[in-house]
């Protein structure tokens, strides 16, 4: 059956660090992965998007990997704020429908 | 613009009653989706729609309805609650699957069925 694993413990980092997040899936050939941010009490919001032809991204602060070999992504919060506590989401796409992980919870000590 | 917007945003009802949940965009999306959210399982996807008048099932459709009379509009129904879909669901919608299909999501609508 397919399925989409994230990091299953929570992520407590220091302001300014880096914090990295890890989407592995099976079952799958996506043609694009997404991440996406939600915080508590809101829907996700849409961050980056990442096609399979493409290996890495980068937007801001925030860089990904797409590996279609290792079937994974890797999601990269650089130069950390307590503002980006939060939790992050990948999905994957195929047909008209994502599938999502369950999330990584992120928070930002100052 | 509003974005998507979901009515209402709490709900309580008890077992065996009916209820709709409306979901609304002002994107002109030709794509709508309605999602459960339950915690330590992520978003599930209930049922779809990839234009006005369509509709189809998703990952976890059992129990549930929807219609898509306009393209606007994209209704969720429950006719019998039980206290299973207690839940958080989300709407969203998205332009095109060509462009990476990013969609939007609503604020949610927090359900409890007693």
């Amino acid at each position: 059956s397919q399925k989409i694993e994230q990091n299953s413990e929570a992520l407590n980092i220091q302001e300014g660090k880096t914090a990295t997040l890890t989407c592995n899936y099976t079952n799958y050939s996506p043609a694009y992965l997404q991440w996406y941010r939600q915080d508590p009490g809101r829907g996700p919001v849409f961050l980056l998007l990442i096609r399979e032809n493409e290996k890495k991204k980068r937007k801001e602060r925030l860089k990904v990997t797409f590996d279609t070999t290792l079937k994974q992504s890797l999601f990269h919060i650089t130069a950390s704020q307590p503002a980006d506590s939060a939790t992050y989401l990948c999905a994957l796409l195929r047909d008209y429908k994502l599938s999502f992980g369950a999330g990584t919870t992120v928070t930002v000590r100052a | 613009n509003a974005g998507v917007t979901q009515t209402p945003k709490f709900r309580v009802l008890k077992t065996g009653q009916s209820m709709t949940l409306l979901c609304a965009q002002d994107m002109n999306h030709e794509y709508m989706y309605w999602y459960r959210q339950d915690p330590g399982m992520g978003l599930r996807l209930i049922h779809y729609s990839v234009g006005e008048g369509t509709t189809a099932k998703g990952e976890v459709p059992d129990g549930y309805n929807v219609s898509r009379l306009k393209k606007q509009n994209f209704l969720l129904g429950l006719e019998s609650a039980a206290p299973s879909q207690t839940s958080v669901y989300f709407c969203a919608s998205s332009y095109s699957i060509e462009l990476g299909n990013e969609q939007f999501f609503g604020p949610g609508t927090r359900l409890t069925v007693l």
